[in-house]
């Protein structure tokens, strides 16, 4: 069985401040891959990242970097010098590639910015 | 434009009632999805198909159905709803196997009384 956990529910920052979301999960495959999407107050679901688990090279897009550590199982999800705009409910996901594409959201992180 | 289409997107239903919620996708994607998303529960996934007549239940497949006829449909059953089918409802398609990013679309929330 896959499990993610994000044992943070509810986040507050004032604006600027960097934030970091956390991602746990488990999963018995070798192959695996690991996904961020964003939430924003409107509804949808944005994609924001997807690694793969031989690919622990650390990402950083603009404000937002990625922390994955094997030894770990630990997907992490920084924003440096938040905006009002990053306010949203951010999800990790994982799907094992053993035969079946099941994917298991996190319960997601809810992100609120305050200017 | 490349985009993922539910209908309806809201729906209020009494216990019992069959209905349908239409998904489509007009990128040729191979893998396509259903997920649930309830308060503190995050998105729980339903059922997906990897291709056409191709489908396999999700964590949460009781009281739903669903066909995949053709590679752009996706339609998601519901038999007889009962009130905790009460959910907002996501689908979404991906290019080929869940490796690949989702694209998702809309949500439809859905009342049975």
């Amino acid at each position: 069985a896959q499990k993610v956990t994000q044992a943070q529910t509810e986040i507050s920052v004032v604006e600027k401040e960097d934030v970091t979301l956390d991602c746990v999960y488990e999963t018995r495959d070798t192959t695996y891959y690991l996904f961020w999407y964003k939430q924003p107050p409107s509804g949808e679901l944005v994609f924001l990242i997807r690694r793969n688990s031989f690919d622990e090279q650390n990402e950083i897009s603009g404000r937002y970097s990625w922390n994955f550590q094997k030894s770990t199982s630990s997907f992490n999800f920084t924003i440096t010098a938040s905006q009002v705009v990053d306010s949203a409910v951010y999800f990790c996901a994982l799907e094992t590639s053993g035969g079946y594409q099941k994917v298991t959201f996190g319960t997601g992180t809810k992100l609120q910015v305050i200017p | 434009e490349a985009q993922v289409t539910q209908n309806p997107r809201y729906l209020i239903t009494v216990t019992g009632k069959k209905l349908t919620v239409t998904c489509s996708q007009n990128m040729n994607h191979e893998y396509m999805s259903w997920y649930r998303q309830d308060p503190g529960l995050g998105l729980r996934q339903i059922y997906y198909s990897m291709n056409v007549e191709v489908t396999d239940k999700g964590d949460v497949p009781e009281g739903y159905k669903v066909s995949r006829k053709e590679k752009r449909n996706f339609p998601l059953i519901l038999e007889s709803p009962s009130p905790n089918q009460t959910s907002l409802y996501f689908c979404a398609s991906s290019l080929s196997l869940a490796s690949y990013e989702q694209y998702f679309g809309p949500g439809t929330r859905l009342t049975v009384t």
